[in-house]
């Protein structure tokens, strides 16, 4: 069956520390690829999100996630955590781009100042 | 606005009660997608409207969930006889068309008592 996974349920990092939220999928060919962050209360803002081509790909408010072909994973990456990045973060993946998306359970993050 | 609005955010009703919510898409948005967010967790397919026509219902839980968009724009999602388990949030998102990004709204929060 088709399904996402994001293995940490809360991660806690020092502000200004490096992140990296891991996301893994189980399809049968190579879905589209999305990374959601939502705010309390808030509905959910795309990061960033990945079709084809170069398999690293950047988003908005500094954030990158990788593909890897081999491993099944899109892991979401920044540098540098700002305090405002705390949230929910959701892995999300599609067979084709207009077709419902299927939702990892999400990563909660929180920043220490 | 721009952007995806639900109404009510926040609803609350008793067991056995009968809900509307309501989701107003982007103007011009062809694609509209219904998702139930369980406290905790990801968001979770229910409904999917192409223009007024509703495409694929393979998420609604049961047949107390209906949801329509008879001229193509607002869609309402009804919820029958609600159950405790009917509590989560509901988020609409609508796409320009089926190649284009979905856009969220803030959801509604629905509390069965």
């Amino acid at each position: 069956a088709q399904s996402v996974t994001q293995p940490d349920i809360h991660i806690t990092v020092s502000e200004g520390a490096s992140l990296e939220l891991r996301c893994n999928y189980s399809y049968g060919a190579t879905p589209y690829l999305f990374w959601y962050v939502q705010s309390p209360g808030q509905g959910l803002q795309l990061l960033l999100k990945y079709f084809s081509g170069d398999t690293l790909v950047q988003g908005i408010k500094g954030f990158e996630a990788e593909f890897k072909r081999s491993q099944s994973s899109f892991n979401l990456r920044k540098p540098s955590v700002h305090w405002s990045d705390a949230a929910e973060y959701f892995c999300a993946v599609a067979l084709y781009y207009g077709q419902n998306f299927v939702f990892g359970p999400g990563t909660r993050l929180s920043v220490l100042p | 606005g721009a952007g995806v609005s639900q109404s009510p955010r926040y609803k609350v009703a008793k067991r056995g009660q009968d809900v509307a919510l309501r989701c107003d898409p982007i103007s011009g948005h062809v694609s509209l997608f219904w998702y139930q967010q369980a406290l905790g967790q990801g968001p979770e397919f229910l409904t999917y409207f192409q223009n007024e026509a509703q495409l694929d219902k393979s998420g609604l839980p049961s047949d107390r969930f209906f949801a329509e968009r008879p001229e193509g724009s607002v869609s309402t999602l009804k919820i029958q006889r609600t159950q405790q388990e009917d509590s989560a949030v509901y988020l609409c998102a609508s796409s320009l068309d089926p190649d284009q990004p979905q856009h969220f709204g803030d959801g509604t929060r629905l509390s069965i008592l």
